[in-house]
């Protein structure tokens, strides 16, 4: 079955740029699927960040969308998180997921159906 | 703070059944978005618990099952067992935010 493996640094300056990376495996990355980025501070809630196509098209979170980029890599089955001008506030275990879409009685829904385990970044100098 | 709101926590008895809410708006559940649901064990990343307002994927439990009506949505555990204990958390789309949301999140404590 899928799998999903978060990778990337586990300490990012304030003002730098937290770049993780996400390894799909036992599937394709090319079949329909979007693929999504969460994070959760700790001891909060979940926070939807924004999701990317294999074909490289993107669809962001609000609040984070100025600092927000998503790229994908197709021949290393990854998709790929970058995050601004970091704070303490975007401290948080950040997961990938695997995005299944639906169409109910009126409109598409996504939902995330494969998780990875996730991966702690805390923003300190 | 989330457009979706879920009690902060619920508990009951082994055997017994909860139910946790989870109340938005005309913009999201209102609004005729669907609703899917996770649950988060301690420690571990988020699993689909339901999809689409009441459907179980393969493998969970029929102990679980989700409901919408308006705008709100509820998931509710029949039979509680000890290994239930979790947090809980909502999602759906809202149309305002043009951003997919998370409910606030519900701990479940098995007395």
């Amino acid at each position: 079955q899928v799998q999903l493996q978060e990778s990337g640094p586990g300490l990012v300056q304030p003002s730098g740029t937290l770049s993780l990376s996400c390894t799909v495996s036992g599937g394709p990355i090319t079949n329909g699927y979007w693929w999504a980025w969460i994070r959760q501070p700790p001891g909060k809630g979940l926070e939807w960040i924004g999701h990317i196509y294999y074909s490289g098209s993107t669809n962001y979170g609000p609040s984070l969308k100025s600092r927000v980029s998503m790229s994908v890599d197709t021949s290393k089955k990854q998709f790929s998180l970058n995050l601004s001008s970091v704070t303490a506030l975007d401290t948080a275990v950040y997961y990938c997921a695997r995005v299944s879409r639906g169409y109910g009685d009126y409109n598409y829904y996504y939902y995330m159906d494969v998780w990875g385990r996730g991966t702690t970044v805390t923003v300190s100098s | 703070q989330s457009v979706l709101t879920q009690p902060p926590s619920v508990s009951g008895a082994p055997g017994l059944r909860v139910t946790i809410s989870c109340t938005g708006s005309s913009s999201n559940i209102g609004a005729n978005y669907d609703v899917h649901w996770y649950q988060q064990l301690p420690g571990t990343a988020p699993k689909l618990l339901i999809y689409a307002n009441n459907n179980r994927p393969s493998g969970v439990p029929d102990r679980f099952s989700g409901s919408k009506s308006g705008t709100s949505a509820s998931l509710a555990i029949t039979g509680l067992q000890a290994d239930d204990e979790a947090d809980y958390y909502c999602q759906s789309y809202d149309a305002t935010l043009t951003a997919y949301v998370f409910g606030t999140g519900t701990k479940v404590t098995v007395l």
